[in-house]
């Protein structure tokens, strides 16, 4: 069973247009959801990240939206860039333990 | 500071065999996790270790088995090979404390074909 869902699995946006990936969860309890950032032949990396007790986080140009009634989550990335064409995973974490969407493959076109 | 390094980057197997696969964390973290990564089903969690105990377990054949270090470092196993078993083994370590959420730090994972 999926603990996160996420969506949409690929995305093509232009250069200087916006990107938005969602995400659900199920369990209340998670406490702590950040996004992954992976370029090909590398390990994922933390891009930005928001606790429950907040419904926006802007860092540069990413800010991640945050619903805790709807159980939602998304990550907009203003002013695309082809250097953002990269997977983006959004996790959801209660303690140690994480769980990750199945990832969306963004491509920015030039 | 040296990032998690995990050996050995690529390896292939056939089915029925073992493997070995390591990870060094950051110098300092106590924590050590593993997933697999597979094309659609993105990061599943496998286990992780704190000061050598397993605290978390996920949804996996007991094939699948690891081990830590006192020094840190971690070791996960896979008997019996199956060709299901071919994905990308993701090493991440944390700094943070029991009960606590801390940030995870990837390595560059060890792809396993199994032919």
């Amino acid at each position: 069973q999926q603990q996160v869902k996420q969506s949409p699995q690929s995305l093509i946006v232009q250069k200087g247009g916006i990107s938005i990936i969602n995400c659900a969860y199920e369990n209340t309890a998670f406490d702590y959801f950040p996004w992954y950032q992976q370029f090909p032949g590398k390990g994922p990396a933390l891009l930005i990240a928001i606790r429950p007790d907040v419904s926006e986080k802007k860092e540069g140009r990413f800010t991640i939206s945050f619903n805790k009634s709807a159980k939602q989550f998304s990550l907009h990335i203003m002013d695309s860039q082809p250097g953002d064409s990269a997977t983006y995973f959004c996790a959801a974490s209660m303690g140690n333990q994480f769980y990750f969407g199945t990832g969306t493959s963004l491509t920015v076109i030039p | 500071k040296a990032g998690v390094t995990q050996t050995p980057r690529y390896l292939i197997k056939t089915r029925g065999q073992q493997v070995t696969l390591s990870c060094s964390p950051i110098s300092g973290h106590r924590s050590v996790s593993w997933y697999q990564q597979t094309p659609g089903q993105g990061l599943q969690f496998l286990f992780e270790y704190f000061s050598e105990t397993q605290r978390n377990k996920g949804n996996f054949p007991g094939r699948f088995s690891g081990r830590q270090f006192s020094n840190s470092r971690s070791e996960m196993n896979v008997s019996t090979l199956e060709l299901g078993d071919s994905a990308l083994y993701l090493c991440a370590s944390s700094l943070n404390a029991l009960g606590t959420t801390g940030e995870l730090f990837f390595g560059e994972g060890s792809r396993l074909t199994v032919l």
